[in-house]
């Protein structure tokens, strides 16, 4: 198992820039999300997806897409990149209801907007 | 609205200590409350999940509690090692929706 994966791993963009931040998992995780970390911030939600075909917003989802078309796949858009947009971006994902609840993370994308 | 805090923002210990990392909740509704270790430029590694029903977890030299109703979990770590430096978030479900909340974390430094 390669766990949850994200891809790329550095990224610059300039101010009006549009990208993907791609994230992937091998698990048949039902649940995933995308989360940004900021310093002194902590983790905070952007989307979430409880299954194929169903997202939802989280605490910070402005400036953000997704979509869930297949079990694995869990990509993030940036429509028009800002410089308040420069982060660190996890991908995470558990099984769905019930048991544990457990999160397992990707080794993140480290985003600048310049 | 949950909110996690974490306590203290930073440790620095000479190695050998043993420790005990801080986090607070104030919603106690909640359903589970992992812990995790993240190395600089790295992603989160989870070590420890609590559910609600449980006291404690231990595994190694590591054991979180969990104290529901005063809103509190502790992460101790037994004789402290250079290579447990790292920043350790805690992070809690509510019983009511999917999502966790995290703390902003305790970054901790074992000095050889």
């Amino acid at each position: 198992n390669a766990g949850v994966t994200q891809t790329p791993k550095f990224q610059v963009l300039k101010t009006g820039q549009s990208m993907t931040l791609q994230c992937a998992q091998d698990m048949n995780h039902e649940y995933m999300s995308w989360y940004r970390q900021d310093p002194g911030m902590g983790l905070r939600l952007i989307h979430y997806s409880v299954g194929a075909g169903i997202t939802d917003q989280g605490e910070v989802p402005n400036g953000y897409n997704v979509s869930r078309s297949t079990t694995e796949d869990f990509p993030l858009r940036l429509l028009s990149a800002a410089p308040s947009q420069t982060s660190v971006y996890f991908c995470a994902s558990r099984q769905g209801g019930g048991v544990s609840y457990e999160q397992y993370f990707g080794p993140g994308t480290r985003l600048t907007v310049t | 609205k949950q909110e996690v805090t974490q306590i203290p923002a930073a440790l620095s210990v000479p190695e050998g200590e043993n420790l005990v990392l801080n986090c607070s909740f104030t919603d106690s509704a909640i359903y589970n409350l992992q812990w995790f270790r993240q190395d600089p430029g790295k992603g989160l590694t989870s070590l420890l999940l609590i559910q609600s029903s449980q006291r404690e977890q231990t595994s190694g030299r590591l054991n979180a509690s969990l104290d529901k109703s005063s809103g509190r979990s502790t992460l101790y770590i037994a004789a402290s090692q250079p290579g447990d430096s790292a920043t350790y978030l805690c992070a809690v479900k509510d019983n009511y929706g999917q999502n966790f909340v995290f703390g902003p974390g305790t970054r901790l430094s074992v000095l050889p």
